[in-house]
């Protein structure tokens, strides 16, 4: 069975300083990962995915397969960063497994 | 304009009735997925499917059904067997494949009262 879990429900920071939003996954097979986020009154949208190795609004975010982790990274959190984050782990056949999210609250 | 829509977008419903939710996709996906998103525990795979006629139960489906007879529709019939229906309803499409981008709706919201 595939599991993701974000162990932190609430992240708050303050703006300017780093945040980083931990992940971690279970998964007997190979993984596909990916950080989705949700901004207020928005949809769930895409920030990035393992296998692109990109950087989006500053994010970024590492596979570490020996850790089983996937968490993700920004040196400097701005205000507009404030939303709900989700790692999600893409498995055979194309399930898509959520974790329980975080929600990153960045004080000015 | 491309994408998910889902309707209703706010939904009440009486105890002991079933309710289907809609999901229509004009972007051509194969899969489609539904989830049910409540505070503090995420989003939970209720069904998905990778294609036309298949379907296959996610985490939750107790108390769920759907059908896929057409590929740009994928509903979701929250039956009075699920014991707590109270709950946003997402539903989501993507593209076969690894890696590949998913796209969801806006989501319904389902009250039963």
């Amino acid at each position: 069975a595939q599991r993701v879990t974000q162990p932190e429900k609430l992240l708050s920071v303050f703006k300017g300083a780093p945040v980083e939003l931990k992940c971690n996954y279970s998964y007997s097979g190979s993984p596909e990962l990916f950080w989705y986020v949700q901004y207020s009154r928005q949809r769930l949208q895409l920030l990035l995915r393992h296998i692109s190795r990109e950087s989006i609004k500053g994010f970024t975010a590492d596979l570490n397969k020996g850790e089983t982790s996937f968490h993700l990274k920004k040196p400097f959190a701005q205000e507009e960063d404030s939303a709900m984050y989700y790692c999600a782990l893409g498995a055979a056949g194309n399930k898509l497994t959520f974790g329980g999210g975080t929600r990153v609250l960045v004080k000015p | 304009d491309g994408g998910i829509t889902q309707s209703p977008k706010y939904l009440f419903r009486k105890e002991g009735q079933n309710v289907t939710l809609s999901c229509e996709q004009n972007l051509n996906h194969d899969a489609m997925y539904w989830y049910r998103q409540d505070p503090g525990q995420g989003l939970r795979l209720i069904y998905y499917s990778q294609i036309v006629n298949d379907f296959q139960k996610g985490d939750i489906a107790e108390g769920y059904s759907v059908s896929r007879e057409k590929k740009e529709s994928f509903p979701l019939t929250v039956t009075s067997a699920q014991k707590n229906p109270t709950a946003f309803y997402l539903c989501a499409s993507m593209d076969r494949g690894p890696g590949n981008t998913i796209y969801f709706g806006e989501g319904s919201w389902l009250t039963v009262v």
